[in-house]
């Protein structure tokens, strides 16, 4: 079956560094994304990674490694509103995507 | 710019009635997609449609049905509504295409409760 594995809970403090993992085990790879969701409200998309590396976008960066099945999502210099759920996703071989149940992020000052 | 708008925004309907929720782009996208998000699980595919005209089947399609008449609108009908439906259910949609990564926008999501 196909899977995405993604911490439930983290905490983090107000200026510090946050790493989010995800692993995967899917049918093939297009592509992984980062989508950000606040309480209450819909996903937004954070980033996309298809090839191996860093993608950097302001204080969030995206790491993928396809040959671990593996990728983070990194946040710096933590803001209150950083406080939500980030949401790892495989699109596989199918361009199907496969969604991981989310990361809470809890930001504490 | 509307983007994706949804309707009704909360719900609360007895078993065995019918239900649509209704869904609108403004974007032109030619993809639209209805999930269902639960406490503690990943956004579950209900149905899709790649483009006008056509529908397809996600992870978890019984008990619904879709119709994609034009590329704005892509309603999503409770046929008879069971408990189980209870949700929070968004529509979203993406352009595919050479340029782009079919990144998807999502409307604010239907509450929907069955009593």
């Amino acid at each position: 079956g196909q899977n995405i594995d993604q911490p439930t809970e983290m905490t983090a403090t107000e200026g510090a560094i946050v790493q989010i993992n995800c692993t995967y085990q899917t049918s093939g790879f297009n592509g992984l994304f980062w989508y950000q969701q606040h309480a209450g409200e819909a996903p937004t998309f954070l980033s996309y990674n298809v090839l191996d590396g860093l993608e950097e976008k302001g204080r969030f960066s995206s790491f993928l490694s396809r040959s671990k099945g593996y990728s983070y999502l990194l946040l710096k210099e933590l803001q209150m509103k950083d406080s939500a759920s980030y949401l790892c996703v495989v699109m596989d071989s199918n361009y199907q995507l496969i969604w991981g149940a989310g990361t809470k992020l809890i930001i504490k000052p | 710019t509307a983007g994706i708008t949804q309707a009704p925004t909360s719900q609360i309907l007895a078993a065995g009635r019918s239900m649509t929720l209704r869904c609108t782009q403004d974007m032109r996208h030619n993809a639209m997609y209805w999930y269902r998000q639960d406490l503690g699980l990943g956004l579950r595919l209900i149905h899709y449609s790649n483009t006008a005209g056509t529908t397809g089947k996600g992870e978890v399609p019984d008990g619904y049905s879709v119709s994609r008449a034009n590329t704005d609108d892509f309603p999503l009908t409770l046929a008879s509504a069971v408990p189980s439906q209870t949700s929070v259910y968004f529509c979203a949609s993406s352009d595919w295409g050479e340029s782009n990564t079919g990144e998807l926008f999502f409307g604010e999501g239907s509450r929907l409760t069955v009593l």
